[in-house]
């Protein structure tokens, strides 16, 4: 099936800083999601991308959808204490009827 | 709008016993998915619904697992009987269509002791 892999698995930052993870695939997706989670909480959607190249800001957030359609990344600027929590990345393939597919995930941390 | 509901929000359950997981999708969305989230992965789907036809269930460990969405809008989720590698996070979401994004509930934590 199809498998991804999503890194860094942990990031420990100062206030301020700007942070960057991303995720490759073995298989080919037509839309790259990215999901924030907070404990005790389902994930919640950040951004969603459609097409191969496009890149999409949402506040201090920003995705890529790879060209070659395997891969994304996500960038958080400047960071601040409430961007804690663990970090998704979800594909969806072109016959999966919708399901997507969720990587292991990457846990933010943030120091004041 | 309202979110995605589910109930109960925590279970404690004895291994070989039954559970049962109720979610209300947002009103008006076709689309419903339940995920299992094992604590440190990311969620892992089991079943999809379009309306009240399941539409992918493959990795539904069908021998114990079961899910229902009679009416189209509710769906409940049942283990029967339940293992300790059950225990995890049950996530249910829905969406306008299959191409949507979609929104999660806060999910049902069960342990299996």
């Amino acid at each position: 099936g199809q498998q991804l892999n999503q890194s860094p698995q942990s990031m420990f930052i100062q206030e301020g800083e700007d942070v960057s993870m991303n995720c490759t695939s073995s298989s080919i997706f037509n839309t790259w999601l990215w999901y924030k989670q907070d404990p005790g909480e389902g994930p919640v959607l950040l951004i969603a991308l459609y097409k191969a190249g496009e890149l999409t800001s949402n506040g201090r957030l920003t995705a890529q959808f790879g060209i070659t359609r395997k891969d994304s990344f996500l960038n958080i600027s400047a960071s601040i204490p409430s961007d804690v929590g663990i970090y998704f990345c979800a594909g969806r393939g072109g016959t999966s009827y919708g399901k997507l597919t969720f990587g292991q995930g990457t846990i933010l941390t943030v120091h004041p | 709008e309202a979110g995605v509901a589910q109930s109960p929000r925590y279970k404690i359950i004895e291994k070989r016993q039954s559970v049962a997981f109720w979610c209300n999708p947002i009103s008006g969305h076709a689309t419903l998915y339940w995920y299992q989230q094992i604590l440190g992965q990311g969620p892992k789907l089991l079943i999809q619904f379009q309306n009240n036809g399941v539409v992918d269930d493959s990795q539904l460990p069908k021998d114990r697992f079961s899910a229902e969405r009679l009416k189209g809008v509710d769906s409940t989720l049942k283990i029967q009987p339940a293992k300790l590698e059950d225990s995890a996070v049950y996530l249910c979401a829905s969406s306008l269509a299959s191409e949507s994004g979609y929104t999660f509930g806060s999910g049902t934590r069960l342990t299996v002791v």
